[in-house]
């Protein structure tokens, strides 16, 4: 059974601190995905990860995918409140993982 | 606005009711999603339409019932639901190629059966 496991679930931290959410999965994939989701509303495209190595950025937010290790992270650089969001990540064929709700506190 | 349109946004109905979802894109997308989210839950992919031909059906039971008569319009028949059902369910689309298959999310429409 295909399987996508977030840590952590919930994440309080801080304005300005680092963080790192970490994505592990079950299966060979050559490809991960991260999409944000605000309260009540739907899913957001952040980032395709196409191949092992990948790595890109998006302001304070920076993704990376190790195939072989089947992990994928989202690091967050310097947090501001506006990045406080529910962030998923799925492999193909669209499975998600169980969401990590993060909570920027002033 | 992600191109992927989702009515009704809200929808409440009875056990014993028919009722139907609708899910529209225009993105020239050639692949259509449904899922699950609800609050025990994480996202459940449901059902997956590929060139209007029905790949994926995760186990799911047969009061929901998908139709997807064109590659831009997807429906849920709901029928005889359960409590438990409520949800959010999103429709999403996306192209697939070889170098990718970003998937484009609609608002989603909540659905509460009573």
């Amino acid at each position: 059974e295909l399987k996508v496991e977030q840590n952590p679930l919930f994440l309080s931290m801080q304005e300005g601190k680092n963080y790192t959410i970490y994505c592990n999965y079950s299966t060979t994939s050559d490809r991960l995905y991260w999409y944000r989701q605000d309260p009540g509303k739907s899913l957001e495209s952040l980032f395709v990860l196409l191949s092992n190595g990948a790595v890109k950025q998006e302001g304070r937010l920076m993704a990376s995918l190790d195939t072989k290790a089947r992990l994928s992270t989202l690091h967050i650089t310097a947090a501001v409140h506006d990045l406080s969001a529910t962030y998923f990540c799925a492999v193909p064929k669209i499975i998600f993982g169980k969401g990590t709700r993060l909570h920027i506190l002033p | 606005e992600t191109g992927v349109t989702q009515t009704p946004r809200h929808l409440v109905m009875g056990m014993t009711n028919k009722k139907s979802l609708k899910c529209e894109q225009h993105l020239g997308h050639n692949a259509m999603y449904w899922y699950k989210q609800s609050a025990k839950k994480p996202l459940e992919l449901m059902f997956v339409y590929s060139l209007e031909e029905r790949v994926e059906n995760n186990s799911v039971p047969s009061r929901f019932s998908p139709e997807c008569p064109n590659s831009s319009h997807l429906f849920l028949h709901l029928h005889t639901l359960q409590p438990e059902d409520s949800a959010l369910y999103l429709c999403a689309s996306s192209l697939l190629t070889e170098w990718g298959n970003t998937i484009y999310f609609g608002e989603g429409s909540w659905l509460t059966v009573v």
